[in-house]
């Protein structure tokens, strides 16, 4: 697609539920990341994709939290068993992956998700 | 580790005023520095980028030096317009095996008429 996409836009649910976040990624970027943006906080890296694997999983805050993609494409932020602290805008992004020079990431609106 | 520390906000201006954001890094290595904008109820955007030192990233009259021997990327504008009104993030992409971005925390400016 043209750009970044993500669903849902906005999401409320109870504590204690699970919730998924699904992510699009620009088509024939093979980098995908998430990012988790809290009021009052800078961007916090999750979680780094290069095509379906992720070399780099050092940010997801504890076991409830996993991601998958698949076909080199779509990704799936998966939180289970919710805590009113993972209430913030879940972002995505996508690039060429460069290994060297600016990595440009292209971002997504984003999925607001308000834990009660 | 990497690290990006910006000033904090809210900064608020009139009209026509110059702009200045301070961001400095702590890298090792040579990173690549970026300014990502937000605008109300939109996504992140690049604003501007500069890869080497000395490189000046420019953009919608935004600029900003990559100075190595202060480790600072700051943002500058000489006359801002309401519509500039954002939240403004630096950030530091290491080149390393992920190639992720590390932000600062984000400055809120707002443009009063």
């Amino acid at each position: 697609g043209a750009g970044v996409s993500q669903s849902p836009s906005n999401k409320v649910t109870e504590k204690g539920k699970d919730v998924e976040l699904r992510c699009d990624p620009i088509s024939g970027h093979t980098a995908l990341y998430w990012y988790r943006q809290s009021l009052g906080q800078g961007l916090e890296f999750l979680i780094y994709f290069q095509g379906n694997s992720a070399p780099d999983k050092s940010g997801l805050p504890s076991d409830r939290f996993s991601a998958e993609r698949t076909g080199g494409s779509v990704s799936t932020l998966t939180i289970q068993r919710t805590q009113q602290e993972d209430s913030a805008v879940y972002l995505c992004a996508s690039s060429f992956g460069q290994t060297a020079g600016a990595n440009v990431l292209t971002f997504g609106a984003g999925s607001r998700l308000t834990v009660l | 580790g990497n690290s990006v520390t910006q000033m904090e906000g809210p900064v608020t201006l009139s009209e026509e005023a110059f702009l200045t954001i301070n961001c400095t890094y702590t890298a090792t290595g040579y990173p690549s520095l970026f300014w990502y904008v937000q605008y109300p109820g939109e996504g992140l955007q690049l604003l501007l980028k500069a890869t080497k030192a000395d490189d000046k990233g420019s953009n919608k009259g935004f600029e900003a030096t990559y100075r190595k021997e202060t480790t600072s990327f700051h943002l500058e504008k000489g006359s801002v317009q309401v519509s500039d009104s954002a939240v403004y993030f630096c950030a530091l992409s290491d080149g390393g095996a992920t190639n992720k971005l590390i932000f600062g925390t984000g400055t809120l400016l707002a443009v009063q008429p």
